[in-house]
């Protein structure tokens, strides 16, 4: 089955600074990679995706890059704020098959 | 509106009292699963539903059961609830298709004593 990686497991950074969550997948047949912010208390929130076919995708400060070679993505948030403050879950899926998700980083923006 | 729908929201209850946590969602999505959330650990997975009548366990099912006879439904059902089960929970549903969309239910605190 899936397996799926997240590193850092805390991120700590300087409002205005980027930051960049990694993971790591097993199962080279996955071919959708979803990444959620999740606020204390609440339900996870899809903030972004990316398909297999896809190498890139931004959406405003937020983008998320995708090597299936080397079974990786990350995400990567620019001009970080406070609000950003939040535990980001990333999960690889394949129609069919269950969800995994990585185990979360907690990202912690200072001002 | 699309939704997935936990009940109760929060719960506190006592060793081996049998408790069912329901979840219910709008969409004719085939899959559904349910997750449990405690600190440091992240989303693990307890059970999944690919459609009606198919169940399989996930990374932490022990202690829990699951039964999907109607799409829409997917309750997580507790038969003798203990104290290592008190967590938040949540649902999750969608579509089979590539690149569906995943849609949470609001969660479920759950304490038992």
């Amino acid at each position: 089955g899936e397996n799926v990686e997240q590193h850092p497991s805390t991120l700590s950074v300087q409002e205005g600074d980027s930051a960049v969550i990694k993971c790591t997948y097993s199962d080279s047949a996955s071919n959708y990679f979803p990444w959620y912010k999740q606020e204390l208390g609440k339900r996870p929130q899809l903030i972004i995706d990316i398909r297999s076919n896809v190498g890139e995708k931004k959406d405003q400060r937020i983008a998320v890059t995708l090597n299936k070679t080397a079974k990786h993505f990350s995400l990567h948030i620019t001009e970080t704020q406070p609000e950003d403050s939040a535990v980001y879950f990333c999960a690889a899926y394949q129609a069919g098959t269950a969800l995994i998700f990585g185990k979360g980083t907690t990202l912690s923006v200072s001002s | 509106e699309a939704q997935v729908t936990q009940n109760p929201r929060y719960l506190i209850t006592v060793t081996g009292k049998k408790l069912t946590v329901t979840c219910s969602q709008n969409m004719n999505h085939e899959y559904m699963s349910w997750y449990r959330q405690d600190p440091g650990l992240g989303l693990r997975q307890i059970y999944y539903s690919m459609n009606v009548e198919v169940t399989d366990k996930g990374d932490v099912p022990e202690g829990y059961k699951v039964s999907r006879k109607e799409k829409r439904n997917f309750p997580l059902i507790l038969e003798s609830p203990s104290p290592n089960q008190t967590s938040l929970y949540f649902c999750a549903s969608t579509g089979t298709g590539s690149g569906n969309t995943i849609y949470f239910g609001e969660g479920s605190w759950l304490t038992v004593v």
